[in-house]
């Protein structure tokens, strides 16, 4: 059993639409949150970074952490066409600096 | 944009062949780190530096090898390329925040 799990997809949902991606992980000791948005053929980029547990809310992006389920989610409100990309979870321990990734949801927003 | 840039892009080679690419970072980061992709697997650490002349394995490390000579430039080298190594390869240094990585563009290669 990986780690990290979670859903490739693909999420086709239409514009506008809100978006739930999530990850379940097994290691307790998971700190540090990560969301990460890859466009096709380019290198992966920081959407979202939280500690611990709680909400975190940018723009129309909102990550979710709840450690005591180990499972964390993303949410895009009004999603649009340029939403559309893979979208990684990582997550590491306190004193460490390895990320420890899931595979990635692909998610498509058709116009 | 993380100031890292990496070279080749893309390159094609055959089985046995060496391959070396590079990494190259102008914001004077101690540590830096190369992971594969792969579809299924995800994004897996291979090597890490923590200044130079001083790396140490990640998950993936059997049939690459790593130097790091200067603070700006990490390379990774696969002595003797195999078919299994065919995939995209990310260099990534840190972030502001506790265990923030920020990743280059990449390099696509396959080995015939």
């Amino acid at each position: 059993q990986k780690e990290v799990e979670q859903d490739p997809g693909p999420l086709s949902v239409p514009e506008g639409a809100i978006v739930s991606l999530n990850c379940t992980y097994s290691n307790s000791a998971f700190q540090y949150f990560m969301w990460y948005r890859q466009y096709s053929r380019k290198g992966p980029e920081l959407l979202m970074y939280t500690y611990s547990s709680g909400n975190k809310e940018d723009g129309r992006f909102t990550a979710q952490v709840d450690k005591s389920s180990k499972y964390i989610s993303l949410f895009i409100r009004d999603s649009q066409p340029s939403d559309s990309a893979t979208y990684l979870c990582a997550m590491s321990e306190r004193n460490t600096d390895k990320l420890i990734f899931g595979t990635g949801t692909r998610l498509q927003v058709f116009p | 944009d993380a100031g890292i840039t990496q070279s080749p892009r893309h390159k094609v080679t055959e089985t046995g062949t060496p391959v070396t690419l590079r990494c190259h970072q102008t914001e004077n980061h101690r540590y830096m780190y190369w992971y594969r992709q792969d579809p299924g697997h995800g994004l897996r650490l291979i090597h890490y530096s923590y200044g130079v002349k001083d790396t140490d394995k990640g998950e993936v490390s059997d049939g690459y090898s790593v130097s790091r000579s200067k603070t700006e430039d990490f390379l990774l080298t696969l002595e003797s390329a195999t078919s299994s190594q065919t995939s995209v390869y990310f260099c990534a240094t840190p972030g502001r925040g506790n265990n923030e990585q920020f990743f280059g563009p990449g390099t696509r290669l396959t080995v015939l």
